[in-house]
This record gives structure tokens, C-alpha cells and sequence, in this order.
């Protein structure tokens, strides 16, 4: 069964509205996850490190301001676009590590109109 | 930081032939390096992969081989099958920050 869940799998907005995704840990404890995206036959880039109960460390290049993320326990991050706007749909997809092995959720496709 | 190649970025291969997918890195520090399958709208999934210590690793029809030296890993799929359609990814990682690299891709197709 996932390891990983994601939610939700996908969603559409408006332009300039915020959009929460959730990423949670089953049955263990992920004290960092990682946010990547993903966009149309392209390969997954690494946004940002969530961690919890700290800060999240952003990639260069992309604006923390608009990705909020929020690792507020050791099985949940959320990652929050702010004032979404249709360059910003994409596939976001977060991941954990258990053991040696990352776990990546089903992913979220967003839709911004 | 680290950068991993991909090639090919599209295979056809007949049902029943293997395929054989290439990855490069630059980074020295990368220990382990995973292959994942990727299906349309879908996470990626973890096929096999392989740490540092080893130079080969085989589960049934999958092999995975890399050289350290040439900074250079390798998917086998043999006996190829009409499931084995997917989009491949290979990456690299360091198992002290745990952040994956990812490489371009390969769309796989297995010609019924």
C-alpha cells in the first residue's frame, strides 16, 4: 500500500487564489519531506526541503513567498501556492524517506484558469 | 550541485526484446542511485536501485550496473513486456542530504 499520501490529486483554481496541498507519512515518521515539480514530459525538480519544526530550504529559483510550506507535525507537510496564476499548473509531487528509500505520493495536478 | 544525463529520451523496443537505458553523474559524493517508473497522472515508483558499494544488482527481469569510475549507471529490462510502457527516470542521490537528482527521462514503449 502507499507509503506516501497526497492530497488532493488534483484540483483546479482560479487565477490569483491559494491552493493547499497535503503530503502525509503513513504508519512512520518523516521529520523531512521534499517538494518537487513537475511539468509536462519534463523530469521532477526539487523546489524546496520541508522540515519539521523549522524552516523549509527553497532551491534557487524558487520564491518562498509564493510556495509556503508548513511542516507542522512528523507525518504532515503542506505546500501552499499563493495568488496562483496558470504558470504555476503543474504536477507536484512530494516525497519521504523511510529507512534507505524515498517514497514519492501519487501526486497533485494543478490546474490554475 | 550534482547533474545527471539521461539517454535515450524516447525507446521503442519489440515485445520480448530488452531495453537498456544510460545515466551519467557529476557528482563524485552521489551513493546511491535509483531507477523509478513513472505511469501518466501517477508518483514515481521504485523499480531497483543501487548503492556505491556495488557494481551490479539484478531483481528478475531488471538489472541495474554502475560504474563508479566513469560516473555511469545503467537499467536493463529483458524479456520486455506491453506493462513495461512507461516514462523511466533514473537519479543520484547522496544518502547524507537525501536529495534526489533527477535525470530527463526516458518514455519506454514496448511494441505489442
Amino acid at each position: 500500500g502507499a507509503v506516501v499520501s497526497q492530497h488532493p490529486s488534483r484540483v483546479i483554481c482560479k487565477s490569483g487564489t491559494s491552493v493547499k496541498i497535503e503530503c502525509r507519512s503513513l504508519d512512520f515518521q518523516a521529520t523531512t519531506m521534499f517538494w518537487y515539480r513537475q511539468f509536462p514530459k519534463q523530469s521532477l525538480m526539487l523546489m524546496a526541503t520541508s522540515n519539521e519544526g523549522s524552516k523549509a530550504t527553497y532551491e534557487q529559483g524558487v520564491e518562498k513567498d509564493k510556495f509556503l510550506i508548513n511542516h507542522a507535525s512528523l507525518t504532515l507537510s503542506t505546500l501552499t501556492v499563493t495568488s496562483a496564476h496558470p504558470e504555476d499548473s503543474s504536477f507536484y509531487i512530494c516525497s519521504a524517506w523511510r529507512n534507505t528509500e524515498a517514497f514519492f505520493g501519487q501526486g497533485t495536478r494543478l490546474t490554475v484558469v | 550541485g550534482e547533474n545527471v544525463e539521461q539517454h535515450p529520451s524516447t525507446l521503442s523496443v519489440q515485445e520480448g526484446d530488452s531495453a537498456v537505458i544510460k545515466c551519467t553523474y557529476s557528482d563524485s559524493a552521489s551513493n546511491y542511485f535509483p531507477w523509478y517508473k513513472q505511469e501518466l497522472g501517477k508518483g514515481p515508483q521504485l523499480i531497483i536501485d543501487i548503492r556505491s558499494n556495488v557494481g551490479e544488482k539484478k531483481d528478475q527481469r531488471i538489472a541495474v550496473t554502475l560504474n563508479k569510475t566513469a560516473k555511469h549507471f545503467s537499467l536493463h529490462i529483458t524479456e520486455t513486456q506491453p506493462e513495461d510502457s512507461a516514462v523511466y527516470f533514473c537519479a543520484a542521490a547522496n544518502f547524507g542530504n537525501e536529495k534526489l537528482t533527477f535525470g530527463t527521462g526516458t518514455r519506454l514503449t514496448i511494441i505489442p
